[in-house]
């Protein structure tokens, strides 16, 4: 079955600091997709990012990177330099290509982490 | 298209009333998903229709829950003999395909059972 953990719950930090919200997955499947959502106050879920198995190459957009590394199952998301606007539950979450029935894709969600940028 | 459309925003209702919950995909998406979230966790996958097919359920969708895309276009969630562990927020989140492009969500619709 599969899983992700997020095991930082929240984090504070002061505006213009980085931040790297760390996120572990379990899967059988060997292709399968990662996705982070940002969850602000409003509560609808922003897509940030999608990344297939078989790309591990590092991602930049703009202030936000992304570091995949199979070898520890581990797609972990940096903020540079965070501003008030970051603040935010940000939820990783993956989606296996076989595994789940019928072939629906499901996204199973980590817990999240609360983010709270001090300004 | 303004992206995905849910109402109503907020529900309350008594236990053991029936709650109905619908969603406006956008227009040219084939995959619909229904989720629930609960506070202080993440959301957990319901249910999916590919057009108007509904392909599959989870077992967290019990015989009080209800789903349905007519024509495969909006769909509804309806739950009947409401209970307070109903209470949370019920997401729905449709997609192209795959979801390439990522599972584009609504705002939700958030339900209080008192």
């Amino acid at each position: 079955a599969q899983k992700v953990t997020q095991a930082q719950t929240e984090i504070s930090v002061v505006e213009k600091e980085d931040v790297t919200l760390d996120c572990v997955y379990e899967t059988r499947d060997t292709t399968y997709y990662l996705f982070w959502y940002k969850q602000p106050p409003s509560g609808e879920l922003v897509f940030l990012i999608r990344r297939n198995s078989f790309d591990e190459q590092n991602e930049i957009s703009g202030r936000y990177s992304w570091n995949f590394q199979k070898s520890t199952s581990s797609f972990n998301f940096t903020i540079t330099a965070s501003q008030v606007v970051d603040s935010a539950v940000y939820f990783c979450a993956l989606s296996e290509a076989q595994g789940s029935g019928a072939g629906s894709y499901q996204l199973t969600f980590g817990k999240g982490t609360k983010l709270s940028v001090i300004p | 298209d303004t992206g995905v459309s849910q109402n109503p925003r907020h529900k309350i209702t008594k236990r053991g009333q029936n709650v109905t919950f619908r969603c406006d995909p956008i227009s040219e998406h084939n995959r619909l998903y229904w989720y629930r979230q609960t506070l202080g966790q993440g959301p957990e996958f319901l249910t999916y229709f590919q057009n108007e097919a509904q392909l599959e359920k989870s077992r967290l969708l019990s015989d009080r829950f209800s789903a349905e895309r007519p024509k495969g276009s909006f769909s509804t969630l309806e739950i009947q003999r409401t209970e307070q562990g109903d209470s949370a927020m019920y997401l729905c989140a449709s997609s192209l395909g795959q979801g390439r492009d990522g599972y584009t969500f609504g705002s939700g619709t958030r339900l209080t059972v008192v």
